[in-house]
């Protein structure tokens, strides 16, 4: 199993749609949690960090549930410009790397 | 202010040849780290500097793969001896802290074909 589980998606949805991602991690020691967006032939670019609070950055809401070990991000009112690959990022507090998941990929349509 | 430079963008490179790829981390910047990413998956860990000290290489695929910090500062990642698997992107990236947990921010990448 690996450690960070996405649904590669494509997602395709037309502008102004609710668009949800979920990822699941498998180490229950992970402490830090984060979700990137890559553009096509792109470097990874830090999106949010995702709090056990539960966070908001504009249409952006990441959640973070530690019992069932799994992360969302939900985009709301989806733009063209939000089309990319959506990395989920997990790393354990300590000597540990961390780890991505193979991203989800989507496509917002006109 | 300046982000993560890397370079060459794009090397191709015959198998058996050697290569090095550079990275100039952003400026201060205490951790420095160093990703494969291939084709349809997510980066993938190779190795984890803290100023000029490798603590961490568990992630270098064979003995053909070096990096180093000499300074604290720029990092080389050299390729001896290239396979075709060796094809990948290889991005580089730095953090403000000596941690692994926390936010990283990513050079544009070198794209490095074996032929």
């Amino acid at each position: 199993r690996k450690e960070v589980e996405q649904d590669p998606g494509p997602f395709n949805v037309p502008e102004g749609a609710t668009v949800a991602f979920n990822c699941t991690y498998s180490n229950s020691a992970s402490q830090s949690f984060f979700w990137y967006r890559q553009d096509c032939r792109k470097e990874p670019k830090l999106l949010m960090s995702v709090y056990s609070s539960g966070n908001e950055d504009g249409r952006f809401t990441a959640q973070l549930n530690r019992a069932s070990q799994y992360i969302s991000l939900l985009i709301r009112d989806s733009k063209l410009s939000d089309s990319a690959t959506y990395l989920c990022v997990v790393g354990v507090r300590g000597n540990t790397p961390l780890v991505f998941g193979k991203g989800t990929r989507l496509s917002v349509i006109a | 202010g300046a982000g993560v430079s890397q370079s060459p963008r794009y090397k191709v490179a015959k198998r058996g040849q050697d290569v090095a790829l550079r990275c100039d981390p952003i400026s201060g910047h205490v951790s420095l780290f160093w990703y494969q990413q291939a084709l349809g998956q997510g980066p993938e860990f190779l190795t984890y500097f803290q100023n000029e000290a490798q603590l961490d290489k568990s992630g270098l695929p064979s003995d053909r793969f070096f990096a180093e910090r000499p300074e604290g500062s720029v990092s080389t990642l050299k390729i001896q001896r290239t396979q075709q698997e060796d094809s990948a992107v290889y991005l580089c990236a730095s953090s403000s802290t000596g941690t692994y947990s926390y936010e990283q921010y990513f050079g544009p990448g070198t794209r490095l074909t074996v032929t």
